[in-house]
């Protein structure tokens, strides 16, 4: 079945932990995104990507990185220097062109700072 | 930044009834989406109304935009238990696919 893939659905991490959030797309889609979704926020643009090995911040990359090796992959990684990473992280991708069209989500992963 | 900004209210309605909530945008826009999410859940797109256009139905869904005012409302006509999820709004400007989403309205439909 076609659709976007995020695992771990649960993620824990010590304090000063690297930690990497996988996404993965059977779309065919260009172009993909991270979100953050805090309670009373809204969904928040943490980087997206619209090519291959090209990817460009959202309004809330410090403390993130990604990378864009292929295109049905993108993942995250939440570094250290995020000091409040506790939140639902949702992937989404869509296709690109002058017309903009819906975007596809994951299930999301909820990502929590013991 | 957030352009998207809905109404933030929980809306808690008795099954049957309709369900209205709002969203407020502040720049120009090639479209505007509407999105639901269960508890916990990805989002699923519901209905994009493009820039040129006032008004736009799916199924039990009414969405009007108002380019002037720069606002749109969803409407859910003859809710049902299932409808119960938080709705949001998103905007996308034109030249990219930065899709930029509201607060969300949460929304509860009594059986």
């Amino acid at each position: 079945d076609g659709g976007i893939t995020q695992s771990p659905k649960y993620l824990f991490r010590k304090e000063g932990q690297n930690v990497t959030l996988s996404c993965e797309q059977n779309l065919n889609h260009d172009a993909m995104y991270w979100y953050r979704q805090d309670p009373g926020q809204g969904l928040r643009l943490i980087y997206y990507s619209q090519i291959v090995n090209d990817f460009q911040k959202g309004d809330i990359a410090e403390g993130y990185s990604v990378s864009r090796e292929k295109k049905e992959s993108f993942p995250l990684t939440v570094t250290s220097a995020q000091k409040n990473p506790t939140a639902f992280y949702l992937c989404a991708s869509s296709i690109l062109g002058p017309r903009n069209t819906e975007a596809f989500f994951g299930q999301g992963t909820r990502l929590t700072v013991v | 930044s957030q352009q998207g900004e809905e109404d933030p209210q929980a809306l808690s309605i008795q099954e049957g009834e309709n369900a209205t909530m709002n969203c407020s945008y502040k720049t120009s826009i090639n479209n505007l989406q509407w999105y639901r999410q269960n508890s916990g859940r990805g989002l699923v797109h519901l209905i994009l109304i493009r820039s040129n256009e006032r008004e736009k139905h799916s199924g039990r869904l009414r969405v009007t935009l108002d380019t002037s005012k720069k606002s749109s409302s969803l409407l859910i006509t003859a809710s049902r238990a299932a409808d119960t999820a938080s709705y949001f709004c998103a905007t996308a400007p034109y030249g990219n696919n930065r899709l930029a989403f509201g607060k969300g309205n949460q929304v509860v439909v009594i059986p």
